[in-house]
């Protein structure tokens, strides 16, 4: 069966330290597609990646990083240099190919607090 | 003037009542979904259409119905409430890009219910 798995609840970190948020999934399908959304306190949810099972290069974006590893079936996300800004849940999504239902398997979600 | 947008952004009814919350893109994407969000849950889906005649319940449709009234519109009614539908409610919307298989999904802004 599917699944995402966000053992980190909630973090703390001061503001320029990094931080990674830990995103492991389990799925059946060897193809397959993984996600990071941000939820800020406003609540709306941004779409940040998304990455297809087949490519397993890291991908940096300014100050933002993904780590995919399909040996453990991980695909963490680091924040460098975090901002009070980067305050927000950040959540973990997995969408499978077969049945191409579009449907996405969430994490629990991990509630990041920057403080300055 | 946001792409996807949700109405009403919060509610409060009561149970036994019947409500309906509304979504519309201005995006053209053919597919829509409804998500609901619980603390410590991530989000689950209720419903997803990939058509105006594509109606197909997700993993917790009960007590819930919708309605795909244009490729623009789609709405979520809950017949009779109940306090455990207390939850944040959000509309999502993608296209499936041509040669690929998973689309990404962009997210409205939320509804938050409560039901007393």
């Amino acid at each position: 069966a599917q699944k995402v798995t966000q053992a980190q609840t909630e973090i703390s970190v001061v503001e320029k330290e990094d931080v990674t948020l830990d995103c492991v999934y389990e799925t059946r399908d060897t193809t397959y597609y993984l996600f990071w959304y941000k939820q800020p306190p406003s609540g709306e949810l941004v779409f940040l990646i998304r990455r297809n099972s087949f490519d397993e290069q890291n991908e940096i974006s300014g100050r933002y990083s993904w780590n995919f590893q399909k040996s453990t079936s991980s695909f963490n996300f680091t924040i460098t240099a975090s901002q009070v800004v980067d305050s927000a849940v950040y959540f973990c999504a997995l969408s499978e190919r077969s049945g191409n239902t579009g449907k996405l398997i969430f994490g629990q979600g991990t509630t990041l607090q920057v403080k300055p | 003037d946001a792409d996807v947008t949700q109405t009403p952004r919060n509610r409060i009814t009561k149970t036994g009542k019947r409500i309906m919350l509304e979504c519309s893109q201005t995006k053209g994407h053919d597919r829509m979904y409804w998500y609901r969000q619980d603390p410590g849950l991530g989000l689950r889906l209720i419903y997803y259409s990939f058509d105006v005649k594509d109606i197909n319940k997700g993993e917790i449709s009960d007590g819930y119905s919708v309605s795909r009234q244009a490729q623009a519109k789609f709405s979520l009614s809950l017949e009779s409430a109940i306090p455990n539908q207390t939850a944040l409610y959000f509309c999502a919307t993608s296209a499936l890009p041509p040669g690929t298989s998973t689309d990404t999904q962009y997210f409205g802004p939320g509804t938050r219910l409560t039901v007393l």
